[in-house]
């Protein structure tokens, strides 16, 4: 596996919660991403980096943000958690963008109550 | 909107047998790529194929890509247990962000 960790693995928090999620890389790759994955929409994309303190939004960015201030870490925060956020969270880091495949973390199973 | 589109939703064979799996998307491309998800894990990059090829081998993976139907198929021949896995295709659309189908749910029975 690519030096890729999440953390949490698994949280419970309740609705109106802020929550931050942790993705940390030993590969030095540039970009990261962070994806959901639930039932009937498969991965969809939510934020990405390119470079330190530089991202860009996804496909289903609202309620969440990012923040990226050394290669190796991206974080992702969702500032009060809404029980539609409950999803499994798996973040993602490549040498570049689009052209070259992706590695995967064990994933995040965030469950809002 | 989801760029690829896996076909089809669920597939299960006997070991032994190939399992083919379709994908399909709607705007041009640079390259397509195919990944596994086992149970409760992180997806796994299979094989990329860009654009101007029309097929590519990897051990017993074997992907095609036909551009004019905008489709593409992963092949795995001689299946095990092992094989048993989600499989998504994902595409950039042009664009520089990969957009992953909803995937191929395999059951390889022994």
């Amino acid at each position: 596996d690519a030096g890729i960790t999440q953390s949490p693995r698994h949280k419970v928090t309740e609705t109106g919660t802020p929550v931050t999620l942790r993705c940390h890389q030993t590969e030095n790759h540039r970009y990261m991403y962070w994806y959901r994955q639930d039932p009937g929409h498969g991965l969809r994309l939510i934020h990405y980096s390119y470079g330190v303190k530089d991202t860009d939004k996804g496909e289903v960015s609202d309620g969440y943000s990012v923040s990226r201030s050394k290669t190796e870490d991206f974080l992702l925060t969702l500032e009060s958690a809404t029980s539609s956020q409950t999803s499994v969270y798996f973040c993602a880091i490549s040498e570049a963008i689009g052209v070259k495949e992706q590695y995967f973390g064990p994933g995040t199973r965030l469950t809002v109550t | 909107s989801q760029q690829g589109e896996e076909d089809p939703q669920a597939l299960s064979i006997q070991e032994g047998e190939n399992a083919t799996m379709n994908c399909s998307y709607k705007t041009s491309i640079n390259n397509l790529q195919w990944y596994r998800q086992n149970s409760g894990r992180g997806l796994v990059h299979l094989i990329l194929i860009r654009s101007n090829e029309r097929e590519k081998h990897s051990g017993r993976l074997r992907v095609t890509l036909d551009t004019s139907k905008k489709s593409s198929s992963l092949l795995i021949t001689a299946s095990r247990a092992a094989d048993t896995a989600s499989y998504f295709c994902a595409t950039d659309g042009g664009s520089e962000k990969l957009v992953f189908g909803k995937g191929t749910k395999l059951t390889v029975n022994p």
